[in-house]
């Protein structure tokens, strides 16, 4: 059983169109982390949250922790083809460290 | 570099051969992670270094697989005996500090295991 549960699996919508991908776990986080990988490429982050309710907006990428933070959503209004990619969300495990543990990540395609 | 960088980006091995897998992290990073990422999944974590310590090697699936950083910089991802199951992203990721959660990671290493 994963950690963190991401859904849909795979999202193939069209340009303009909005959509939201969600993460969750039976656990609860001090906070968690949004990344896209693109092919071929390592993730890149897009946002940390760290506060139950918080919401975070990135153009037009809207993040929410849920108010019990175990789970989390990423809403992106008006896709455009260059939002196309693997978005991963992620926690850290601190133990004098900072590990990552990944979801199996949403691989979204927007099309033309 | 700016960034962190890996090579080779790709590599093809028949099963039974040993590869090493390099990672030039972001200069002045005291954290090194490698993780693997197979196909269809998240990436998973093998090991951390914090300068040229190994301080956790508890994602290492096997044996087989050894990483060093023995100046505390670049870090080399060893793997012998490659099997099947190897196939795989390596990715290595830096941070600046020890308790960072900002990690960095490289474009990866593509290991494909014939």
């Amino acid at each position: 059983t994963q950690l963190l549960e991401q859904s849909p699996q795979f999202l193939s919508i069209q340009e303009g169109e909005n959509l939201t991908v969600y993460c969750n776990s039976s656990s609860v986080f001090s906070s968690l982390q949004w990344y896209r990988q693109e092919p071929g490429e390592g993730p890149v982050l897009l946002v940390t949250v760290v506060t139950g309710g918080e919401v975070k907006k990135l153009k037009r990428l809207t993040f929410q922790f849920g108010d019990a933070r175990k789970d989390s959503s990423l809403h992106i209004t008006a896709a455009q083809t260059g939002d196309t990619g693997l978005y991963l969300c992620a926690v850290l495990v601190s133990g004098g460290y900072n590990k990552l543990i990944f979801g199996a990540g949403t691989r979204l395609a927007v099309h033309p | 570099g700016a960034g962190v960088s890996q090579s080779p980006r790709y590599k093809v091995a028949k099963r039974g051969q040993d590869v090493a897998l390099r990672c030039d992290p972001i200069s002045g990073h005291v954290s090194l992670f490698w993780y693997q990422q197979a196909l269809g999944q998240g990436p998973e974590f093998l090991t951390y270094f914090q300068n040229e310590a190994q301080l956790d090697k508890s994602g290492l699936p096997s044996d087989r697989f050894f990483a060093e950083r023995p100046e505390g910089s670049v870090s080399t991802l060893k793997i012998q005996r490659t099997q099947q199951e190897d196939s795989a992203v390596y990715l290595c990721a830096s941070s600046l500090v020890l308790s960072s959660g900002n990690q960095f990671f490289g474009p990866g290493t593509r290991l494909t295991v014939l």
